[in-house]
């Protein structure tokens, strides 16, 4: 697509649920980042892939949340037993090597209640 | 370790004012990108301008004009004859070598009419 969608742009889920962010990246980039940005704050490096693998998941705050890119394009970011602390923004960046800046979607606002 | 300091929180002026937004970065890295984003209230961060480690020049882009001093580690952002759509929160970014992003907090420029 000309730019990185993100789906749902809003999603409200209950304390302790279970929820998927997807992001469609532009096509052909094979890196692809996820980012989260809580109120006020700078976003915040959560995981990077390059193609279908995670070349850096030093960002993942714990084992709740993980990461998929099982066709090297469009990924999923997901989060097991939600925490009001999850409530944030989720970015999702991609790019190509020899690209001039990543190119970030809208964002997907993730309230936990 | 990486960091960047936007020490200016928020920032308020008149339109066409020159208006100065502050970045300085630590790394121990001596090959990095220096990164600034702009993020207007629709929430999508647009990318403004990428430099370099070696590359100390300093870019003018129509009202835009950015300076990197590395012996102050510092890649400060100037908007000359500032309008109201250049409200936005800013953002400036340090990149080891076009891996993930590490973002300062954000400065918020308000131009008032």
């Amino acid at each position: 697509g000309a730019g990185v969608s993100q789906t749902p742009s809003n999603k409200v889920t209950e304390k302790g649920k279970y929820v998927e962010l997807r992001c469609d990246p532009i096509s052909g980039h094979t890196a692809l980042y996820w980012y989260r940005q809580s109120l006020g704050q700078g976003p915040e490096f959560l995981i990077y892939f390059q193609g279908t693998g995670a070349a850096d998941d030093s960002g993942l705050p714990n084992d709740r949340f993980f990461a998929v890119r099982p066709e090297g394009s469009v990924s999923t970011l997901k989060i097991q037993r939600t925490e009001r602390g999850d409530s944030a923004v989720y970015l999702c960046a991609s790019s190509n090597p020899g690209s001039y800046g990543y190119t970030f979607g809208s964002g997907t606002r993730l309230t936990v209640v | 370790a990486q960091k960047v300091t936007q020490a200016q929180t928020e920032i308020s002026v008149v339109e066409k004012e020159d208006v100065t937004l502050d970045c300085v970065y630590e790394t121990r890295d001596t090959t990095y990108y220096l990164f600034w984003y702009k993020q207007p209230p629709s929430g999508e961060l647009v990318f403004l301008i990428r430099r370099n480690s070696f590359d100390e020049q300093n870019e003018i882009s129509g009202r835009y004009s950015w300076n990197f001093q590395k012996s102050t580690s510092s890649f400060n952002f100037t908007i000359t004859a500032s309008q109201v759509v250049d409200s936005a929160v800013y953002f400036c970014a340090l990149s080891p070598w076009s891996e993930k992003l590490v973002f300062g907090k954000g400065t918020k420029l308000t131009v008032n009419p």
